[in-house]
């Protein structure tokens, strides 16, 4: 069973500051998707990585994955008060009924003045 | 790009009485859906894939008798809960997967009381 992991769980950081939350999965997958979601809101889709080596960036926000360590990173660089959200990752596996996506754990991140 | 609408966004109903929440693609054919639900301050759960014109696949531990799932059509399927009780309170959120993407609805509240 395919397993997620995002660490930290909770994140309160300092404008300007930079940072990365980590995504860890168990087995083998090469699509891996990260996710903002605001209280109350559903998700807006942030990153799609297809393949291993994979880097893409947009603002403040830049994603990476290496399929080999199972590993994905969300680097957010001078942060403000706008970041803050729920941040997941969720990776797919080919299933019969279809492609699944599994969540991770999810990062809370409060951005403070 | 590809938009998937839900509705309702929000629905208090009582207990013992069933919800039908609708999930449509609005430019693109879906063979496929996703029902997940989330609980407050937790990640999303898969509970079912909905496949059109056949019978839904359902995740362990998911009552298919209490979730039922239809997807008659290439843009639309339903998640209805039925004999609703405060435990089945959350939030449901449907997606659809066009090419390599997933595409999220907006979510429905759900209280029960």
């Amino acid at each position: 069973e395919l397993k997620v992991e995002q660490n930290p769980l909770f994140l309160s950081m300092q404008e300007g500051k930079n940072y990365t939350i980590y995504c860890n999965y168990s087995t083998t997958s090469d699509r891996l998707y990260w996710y903002r979601q605001d209280p109350g809101k559903s998700l807006e889709s942030l990153f799609v990585l297809l393949s291993n080596g994979a880097v893409k960036q947009e603002g403040r926000l830049m994603a990476s994955l290496d399929t080999k360590a199972r590993l994905s990173t969300l680097h957010i660089t001078a942060a403000v008060h706008d970041l803050s959200a729920t941040y997941f990752c969720a990776v797919a596996e080919k299933k019969s009924s279809g492609d699944k996506l599994t969540f991770g754990t999810g990062t809370r991140l409060a951005v403070r003045p | 790009g590809a938009v998937v609408s839900q509705h309702p966004s929000r629905v208090i109903c009582k207990s013992g009485t069933s919800v039908k929440i609708e999930c449509r693609s609005l430019d693109f054919q879906a063979t496929t859906m996703f029902w997940y639900r989330q609980f407050p301050k937790q990640s999303l759960m898969l509970m079912a894939t909905s496949n059109e014109g056949s019978k839904a696949t359902y995740e362990q531990g998911v009552e298919k008798d209490k979730f039922l799932i239809n997807h008659a059509s290439l843009t639309l399927s339903t998640l209805t809960v039925t004999s609703a009780h405060p435990e089945d309170s959350s939030f449901y959120i449907c997606s659809a997967s066009p090419l390599y993407t997933f595409t999220f609805g907006s979510g429905t509240r759900l209280t029960v009381v």
